[in-house]
């Protein structure tokens, strides 16, 4: 029973840089989460799909952010042109069809970003 | 957006004894859920609760819904416990969890 995986684990980029970080949910989990957390505080919600669709997407997520999950299954999270505000751990999450909505989410080992 | 209120902040420990943590929710969930963040960062479930009570070995958890809180309890704590208890609630309608600021637990030997 595999959970879900992140790659890389971490990452160390120089301000202006571009990044991308995958995150390969539960294999029959149609429901996948992008989370930020930084030093000291609890995870941000960042996006949410079902399926390939992006169904939500929080005011955190720049226009130099951007997420896709092309075929439903693996997604990839995309930071243009990096500031060192960016640094934070990334968290992926997903879900299955829960009861009444409210589906237990499972989360990755998280891909730990630093801008210099 | 729901508003989630965590206490205590800090809690130090000697190995043992027992404790309450509590989560305080501004708006109804029909998701919550209790982690571990691990030293690495890793989010480890412990209780998906959204009402009721459940136990797993040492550990147990309590929510009343219609009060809006749940509570966390640790029995008999080990040093292994030491780390960070975050607790998350999902709003009816709406597919995030929104976290707590967390609480950072020492159980000292």
């Amino acid at each position: 029973d595999t959970g879900v995986s992140q790659d890389p684990r971490h990452k160390i980029t120089k301000r202006g840089q571009n990044v991308t970080f995958r995150c390969d949910p539960i294999s029959e989990h149609n429901r996948l989460y992008w989370y930020r957390q930084t030093l000291g505080q609890g995870p941000e919600f960042l996006t949410y799909f079902q399926n390939e669709a992006q169904l939500e997407k929080s005011r955190l997520l720049s226009d130099r952010f951007s997420a896709e999950r092309p075929k439903g299954s693996f997604s990839t999270l995309e930071i243009q042109r990096t500031e060192q505000g960016d640094s934070a751990m990334y968290l992926c999450a997903s879900s299955g069809r829960g009861t009444s909505g409210g589906a237990k989410q499972f989360f990755g080992p998280g891909t730990r970003l630093t801008v210099l | 957006g729901i508003q989630v209120e965590q206490s205590p902040p800090d809690l130090i420990l000697q190995e043992g004894a027992n404790s309450t943590l509590r989560c305080n929710f501004s708006d109804s969930v029909n998701n919550l859920q209790w982690f571990h963040q691990n030293p690495w960062g890793q989010l480890i479930n412990l209780f998906y609760i959204p009402s009721g009570t459940k136990q797993n070995g040492r550990l147990s958890a309590t929510t009343v819904a219609t009060e809006r809180y749940s509570l966390l309890y640790i029995s008999s704590s080990q040093t292994t416990d030491s780390g960070v208890y975050f607790c998350a609630g999902k709003e009816t309608s709406g597919s995030r969890l929104t976290f707590g600021e967390g609480t950072q637990l020492t159980v000292n030997p």
